[in-house]
């Protein structure tokens, strides 16, 4: 059974303090892992999807990057704005279904 | 700009009656899928549907029902409310297997 875990389950930073999000998983042919970043009331937005190890992704502050049995969200200069919850979620096997971790809670306090 | 949308946002019903979400998605994706968000468990897939006329069952499936008649619309129905389906359910389309899903607003479920 594929199984995703995502560490710690909140973190609380201050504004420019640089931190990851870990997001460890257990699957039988990993076809791409995912990230969300997901606001109170809101739906998942996604952010990256990442293939293969080694892999990398940027979007402003985030930076995303790939291992077989892990991978990080980076966030550098964090802002209050970047509070939220970021999912993570693994595709594999023929239906390439989604499973996804139970989340980390960002809070960034100014 | 294309979206998926959820109606209704907020419901509220009792035990034993049936009720239906529905799903809109102007993307044109082929796939669609409906999860249930609670704490503790993150996101679990109920249903998803690779086309037209096509469902399938997903993690905790029993309960609900969807049917795909068109590619915009995905409904889930659930049968005879339980409390135990209080829940917020999202929906999400994709263009294809494995790749990213795009998610709707979410609808708030209690049935009391």
């Amino acid at each position: 059974e594929d199984q995703v875990t995502q560490s710690p389950e909140a973190l609380r930073l201050q504004e420019g303090e640089s931190s990851s999000l870990n997001c460890s998983y257990t699957v039988s042919g990993l076809r791409g892992l995912f990230w969300y970043r997901q606001d109170p009331g809101k739906g998942p937005e996604f952010l990256f999807t990442l293939y293969s190890a080694g892999e990398e992704k940027e979007k402003e502050r985030l930076k995303a990057t790939l291992t077989k049995k892990e991978s990080f969200l980076h966030i550098t200069a964090p802002k209050p704005e970047d509070s939220a919850t970021y999912l993570c979620a693994v595709s594999t096997g023929a239906n390439s279904k989604l499973t996804f971790g139970k989340g980390i809670t960002l809070s960034v306090r100014p | 700009d294309a979206e998926i949308t959820q109606s209704p946002r907020h419901k509220i019903t009792e035990t034993g009656r049936q009720v239906t979400l529905a799903c809109h998605q102007t993307w044109n994706h082929n796939n669609m899928f409906w999860y249930r968000q609670d704490l503790g468990h993150g996101l679990r897939l109920i249903h998803y549907s690779y086309g037209v006329q096509d469902t399938n069952k997903g993690e905790v499936s029993d309960g609900y029902s969807v049917s795909r008649s068109n590619t915009e619309d995905l409904p889930l129905t659930l049968e005879s409310a339980a409390s135990s389906q209080t829940s917020v359910y999202f929906c999400a389309s994709s263009v294809a297997p494995g790749y990213e899903q795009y998610f709707g607003p979410g609808t708030r479920l209690t049935v009391t």
